[in-house]
């Protein structure tokens, strides 16, 4: 089945600055790889997805990435802001089957 | 529109309780998922309804849970003999159909289950 590696496990930026979150996958049939963000003690939110017949993805100041070949994914944000700050979760689907695996999560904190 | 609902928000209950939890998935959503979140981890897989059928339930971690989604909507969670280990957040999600393995899931805001 599918295991997916999250690093780093917290990340510390500084208002403006980019800051970038890296996970890999072992099922190389996976195909769909969505980023979630959480907020303390709220629902996790889709924040953008990527299909594997494209490398990258952009939405405003959010990007991702992805290296089939490699099997790792990337999100990318750029000038970070206050708001942004919560923990950050990667996913791939289960064996080829539609439920998710996520990774153990990110908790980006951005400092003004 | 309506978004994925749960209920109860919270839920305290004592060791060797039987509890159940309820989610309302997105009208229409004929795949709804039941994922379980421990404190800094992030979701893990329970089972995956596809209408009304389970269509993979190897998430499940022990034969004291088990879910139903009787009409093909909304589906319980039943948790039997719960124990202190059951405690954490149950997350249920939905998407369109779940047969595509692109389709955007879309989450509760979840459960708290607390055992004492």
């Amino acid at each position: 089945g599918e295991n997916v590696e999250q690093h780093p496990s917290t990340l510390s930026v500084q208002e403006g600055d980019s800051a970038v979150i890296k996970c890999t996958y072992s099922d190389s049939a996976s195909n769909y790889f969505p980023w979630y963000k959480q907020e303390l003690g709220k629902r996790p939110q889709l924040i953008i997805d990527i299909r594997s017949n494209v490398g990258e993805k952009k939405d405003q100041r959010i990007a991702v990435t992805l290296n089939k070949t490699a099997k790792h994914f990337s999100l990318h944000i750029t000038e970070t802001q206050p708001e942004d700050s919560a923990v950050y979760f990667c996913a791939a689907p289960k064996s080829g089957n539609t439920p998710l695996v996520f990774g153990k999560g990110t908790r980006l904190s951005v400092i003004a | 529109g309506a978004g994925v609902s749960q209920t109860p928000s919270n839920k305290v209950t004592e060791k060797g309780k039987y509890v159940e939890l309820r989610c309302d998935p997105i009208s229409g959503h004929t795949a709804l998922y039941w994922y379980r979140q421990s404190l800094g981890q992030g979701p893990e897989f329970l089972i995956y309804f596809q209408g009304t059928g389970a269509a993979d339930d190897s998430g499940l971690p022990n034969d004291r849970f088990f879910a139903v989604r009787p009409e093909g909507s909304v589906s319980t969670l039943k948790i039997q003999r719960t124990e202190r280990g059951d405690s954490a957040v149950y997350l249920c999600a939905s998407s369109t159909n779940g047969r595509a393995i692109v389709d955007t899931q879309y989450f509760g805001p979840g459960t708290r289950l607390t055992v004492l």
